[in-house]
This record gives C-alpha cells, structure tokens and sequence, in this order.
C-alpha cells in the first residue's frame, strides 16, 4: 500500500516557466512532509520541507504548499532552469525521535532549454 | 567537506557471497539509516539505529543485517546475495530534526 504517491512519473518543462510537482499521502499522521531531489548516480539531496502546521514555505525559487484537508502537497520552481533537471522525491514522516520517512515513486523533471 | 560518505560506490559480487557496505557520518547524528532503492522505486527503508538502538523494518529479510560500531559508522551486510538485491543502497543520517541527509549511495552489481 502505498503511503506517498507521485502520479506524474515524468514532468516537461521550458526554461524560464514553472514546474509544479505534485504528492498525495493518505495517512493523516504525517506531520512533516520533504521534497528531495536526485541526479543519477548519487544519494538524494534535500530540497526544502514542511510542517504540518504551515501551509506555504519558500525557499529562493522553491515553495511546498500543503493541502491538509486534501492530503495533497505541491513544489514550485519558478523559474526552471536546465540544472533543476532530475528526479524529485516526496517524503513523508510521522514524526517521533527517529524520523522515519516514507517516499514517494519520485517525479523525473526536464528542464528544456 | 563530505558530510554522510558511503563506500564503495560500486560494489560487485557474485551471487551468494557475502558483501558489507559501509557508511560514515561527519555530522555527529544520532540516527543513522539504510534504504534500499531498486530502478524507478521509492527508497525503501531497511533499518535504522537510534544511537546503538537497531530497528528492523517488519519486511527486511533476515538477509539484511546491519552494524554501528560507533557515532560515525554504520554497516550493511548482505549475507547471502541473490540477483534481486541488486539496487542502489543509501545510507542516511538525521540529528534533532527530520530532515535525513543522503549519502551518495552504493550501486551493487550481483553476478
């Protein structure tokens, strides 16, 4: 059963315009949501997060909104750019002192130049 | 100024011979972790130590064994191979807070 889901396997977009990448969670004891990106052939690098108190974060170009009520989360990059291009991953935890987190199938966005 | 270091980044082996993957931390992290993450699929946790607390995930083979010898080091044992463990293992630490730290993983080529 999956916990986290990333519907959009792959994401298109033209240098200079938005990417909006999506995630949906089903379980309501998530409190802390990740997003993380990943080139090929290395480890994920976090990207920017939320908690579950807030509905909006920003961070230079990047901005996670969080739907609660629909358990829906979004990242923004505005403007894209070629080096954005990569696999992003949605994670969620349920928080607690170990942190365990669930992850998502991942979206592979291509920046197009 | 690496922060989560895992050795060695490709690891071949043949099929039922034991192989350890290693990882080591600079952060000084209490928690440390072990994913598993097989061609366009989520990371899947393994296990993960609090401190010297291992917690085995209910569906990791008995296969799958780890080691924390100290703070900065953990280890993954993969006792007996077969062609289905071959994936890309990640190795991860997190302190205080939630976000986890990724190390660049270790691709692992079973024979």
């Amino acid at each position: 059963d999956q916990q986290v889901k990333q519907n959009s396997p792959s994401l298109s977009v033209q240098e200079g315009r938005i990417s909006i990448l999506n995630c949906d969670y089903t379980n309501s004891m998530f409190d802390y949501f990740l997003w993380y990106k990943k080139y090929p052939a290395e480890g994920p690098t976090f990207l920017i997060s939320i908690s579950s108190i807030k509905d909006k974060n920003e961070d230079g170009r990047f901005t996670v909104f969080l739907n609660k009520s629909a358990k829906h989360l979004s990242l923004h990059i505005v403007p894209s750019q070629p080096g954005d291009s990569a696999v992003y991953f949605c994670a969620a935890s349920p928080g607690g002192a170990t942190n365990k987190l669930i992850f998502g199938t991942g979206t592979l966005l291509a920046v197009q130049p | 100024d690496a922060m989560v270091i895992q050795n060695p980044r490709y690891q071949v082996t043949q099929f039922g011979k034991p192989v350890t993957l290693s990882c080591s931390q600079t952060l000084n992290h209490n928690v440390m972790y072990w994913y598993q993450q097989k061609s366009s699929q989520a990371p899947k946790l393994l296990f993960h130590y609090y401190d010297k607390d291992f917690n085995n995930e209910a569906d990791t083979p008995d296969n799958f064994q780890s080691r924390r010898p100290n703070t900065s080091f953990c280890f993954l044992d993969i006792r007996s191979p077969g062609l289905g463990d071959a994936a890309m293992y990640l190795c991860a630490t997190s302190g205080s807070m939630d976000t986890q730290y990724f190390g660049p993983g270790t691709r692992l080529t079973v024979l």
